[in-house]
This record gives structure tokens, sequence and C-alpha cells, in this order.
């Protein structure tokens, strides 16, 4: 397997612009997180899926943010319209949860708002 | 809901001494405390992991120990390796299943 798989790599946009970010999970895995990681707050929690389902949404910071999982293969996470404090790297990643919790990450993508 | 605190936030050693990162969390439900490591530009990379039913775990030149009462997790890197320097964090798993709980995070630099 090619591992957690985001794209794109880098994004830079302007204030105002809605922003798509995208991830493939490791196939099989059940869980799937959207992380954001900053200098001043480090990695942050934003949603996190079990089995295509959102289960727990209380760190996406505001409404301007949202994310899908249409299928178990797939999922984005979207920021409308962005602003410059939402640069940050953002990271999928995905386990099959329970017992076996090992979190694979992904790349990352690194947004700039300008 | 679980909160996991992580010191020192960055570190130096030289190569070939020992590093420690402690961790402390806020859910005695915990079971699961993984480290991560994370170099330059890349995404965090499991190096070891620890379940509640164990004090201690080693891996080579990685350790870590787990203290349920303190609530406290510790990561041991002997002999230090230039290559070893990265951040590395600590998280926890709290009882609401998967949602897995990170520390600030430890730069760690290993100096030839």
């Amino acid at each position: 397997d090619a591992g957690v798989i985001q794209s794109p790599r880098h994004e830079v946009t302007e204030m105002g612009q809605e922003v798509t970010l995208r991830c493939k999970p490791i196939s099989g895995h059940d869980y799937l997180f959207w992380y954001r990681q900053t200098m001043m707050r480090g990695l942050e929690l934003l949603i996190y899926f079990n089995n295509n389902v959102p289960i727990d949404d209380s760190g996406m910071p505001e409404d301007r943010f949202s994310a899908k999982m249409p299928n178990a293969s797939f999922s984005t996470l979207k920021i409308q319209p962005s602003e410059p404090r939402d640069s940050a790297v953002y990271f999928c990643a995905s386990s099959l949860g329970g017992s076996n919790t090992e979190a694979f990450f992904g790349q990352g993508t690194r947004l700039t708002v300008v | 809901g679980e909160n996991v605190e992580q010191h020192p936030s960055t570190l130096s050693v030289q190569e070939g001494d020992s590093a420690v990162i402690k961790c402390t969390y806020s859910d005695s439900a915990s079971n699961y405390f993984p480290w991560y490591k994370q170099e330059l530009g890349k995404g965090p990379q499991l190096i070891i992991d620890i379940r509640s039913n164990v004090g201690e775990k080693k891996d080579q030149r990685i350790a870590v120990t787990l203290n349920k009462t303190a609530k406290h997790f510790s990561l041991h890197i002997t002999e230090t390796q230039p290559e070893d320097s990265a951040v590395y964090f600590c998280a926890a798993i709290g009882n609401q299943g998967g949602k897995l709980i990170f520390g600030q995070g430890t730069e760690l630099s290993v100096k030839p």
C-alpha cells in the first residue's frame, strides 16, 4: 500500500477563496483523522471519522471549516472562505482503530493564505 | 476530555548520550500511548507504543515506561545519534475510542 495520500502538497491561495484538501486513507482502515499543525498550537485534532461517519468534530475551529467522507477511500477538508490565520500544515491520518490503533499519517498539505 | 502535557519543548544532547522526554495525561481511562517522530517536511511516524497493561517496553535503543497511577509516561533514547534529531510527540487515546490526543512536541537535537 502507498500509505495515506494527501493532495495537494502545497497550496497558496488568497484570502476569501475556497480551499479543498484531499485525503486517501490506507485501504481497510476504519478511522480517518484530520489534524492541523502550527508552531503555536502544535498538532490539533480537527475531526475524525469512523466507517465514513463523523464522530467528533469538536476541534473544527469555525463554521468555515467542513469535512466530508463520501466513501471509505476518500475524504475532503474544505475551508470557505479562507483566512490568513488558517495557514498551517494539515495532516490526514488513518488507522484500524480498536485494539490496533497505530495512526499512519500522510505527508501533509502546507496551506498558505495570503 | 483527554489532555496530554509534554516536557521539555526542546532538548539538546551530545551524540552518544541518553535523551528522556516525559508526558502526563489526564484521562485515567486512557489505555494506549504511542510515540511519534516527525522529521522535517514529513508527517509523524510511529516509533514505539505501549498499552496500559504493561509498565515498560523496549525496542533496541528506544524504551517507553508507563506509570498508570501517576498518569505519566516517558520516552528514553539511549546512545543517541544525529539521525535521532527530530520532533517527538507523545499521545494518548482516551475513552472515546479512536480519538488520539497529542502532546505539544519535543524538538530533539543530537550534536555530533
